[in-house]
């Protein structure tokens, strides 16, 4: 069955931090990726979403993803990270042919001023 | 527009009681899923609706039921609660098609003793 998976449960970082997080997935076909967040107490948002075409993909809040095929990964950037991006941020994945979602464990993201 | 709204927003319920959580959304999207969420394991898809009057089971359907009332509502049903169900429950929708974004409502913390 497909999965996805992101390795780093939680992350601790300092404002004005790099960050990048994990995502890898299983399935070898088409798939479209996406990247949610989840701020304490809220419900999910799209961060960004990848279909096809450049790789390099941008969202919102300055964060960014690239999709490596043949690392069958999407990993989620952002050059310096604030305070108010402490969050939740689930990788997911869906492939051609279905409509289902499929969420990896997510990251738990603790930035400290 | 509201988007996705849910109710109730918090439940506790005792073993055996049963309950209906609902879901609408004003989107018109043909879509509808009910995930739920707990710690470490991300969101893992309870049943989903392709369109009015259809319904597939996801990942962990047992013990629950849906209902596609129409196109705006999907409810999730537990017909006799256990404490395995204790978790967050979040409705969805999108879209049909491939790699639409999924839009979730704010959640549904259900507690059961």
């Amino acid at each position: 069955a497909q999965s996805v998976s992101q390795h780093n449960h939680h992350v601790i970082l300092s404002e004005a931090a790099s960050l990048e997080l994990g995502c890898n997935y299983s399935y070898g076909g088409t798939v479209n990726l996406f990247w949610y967040v989840q701020y304490p107490g809220q419900h999910l948002q799209l961060l960004l979403k990848y279909f096809s075409g450049d790789p390099l993909v941008k969202g919102i809040k300055g964060f960014e993803a690239e999709f490596i095929k043949s690392k069958f990964s999407f990993n989620l950037r952002k050059p310096s990270v604030q305070w108010s991006d402490t969050a939740e941020y689930f990788c997911a994945v869906i492939t051609r042919g279905t409509d289902k979602l499929i969420f990896g464990t997510g990251t738990r993201l603790q930035v400290f001023p | 527009n509201a988007g996705v709204t849910q109710t109730p927003k918090f439940q506790v319920l005792k073993t055996g009681q049963s309950m209906t959580l609902q879901c609408a959304q004003d989107m018109n999207h043909n879509s509808m899923y009910w995930y739920r969420q707990d710690p470490g394991m991300g969101l893992r898809l309870i049943y989903y609706s392709a369109s009015e009057g259809t319904t597939d089971k996801g990942e962990v359907p047992n013990g629950y039921n849906v209902s596609r009332l129409n196109k705006r509502e999907f409810s999730l049903r537990l017909e006799s609660a256990a404490p395995s169900q204790t978790s967050v429950y979040f409705c969805a929708s999108s879209e049909t098609g491939q790699g639409y974004e999924q839009y979730f409502g704010p959640g549904t913390r259900l507690t059961v003793t």
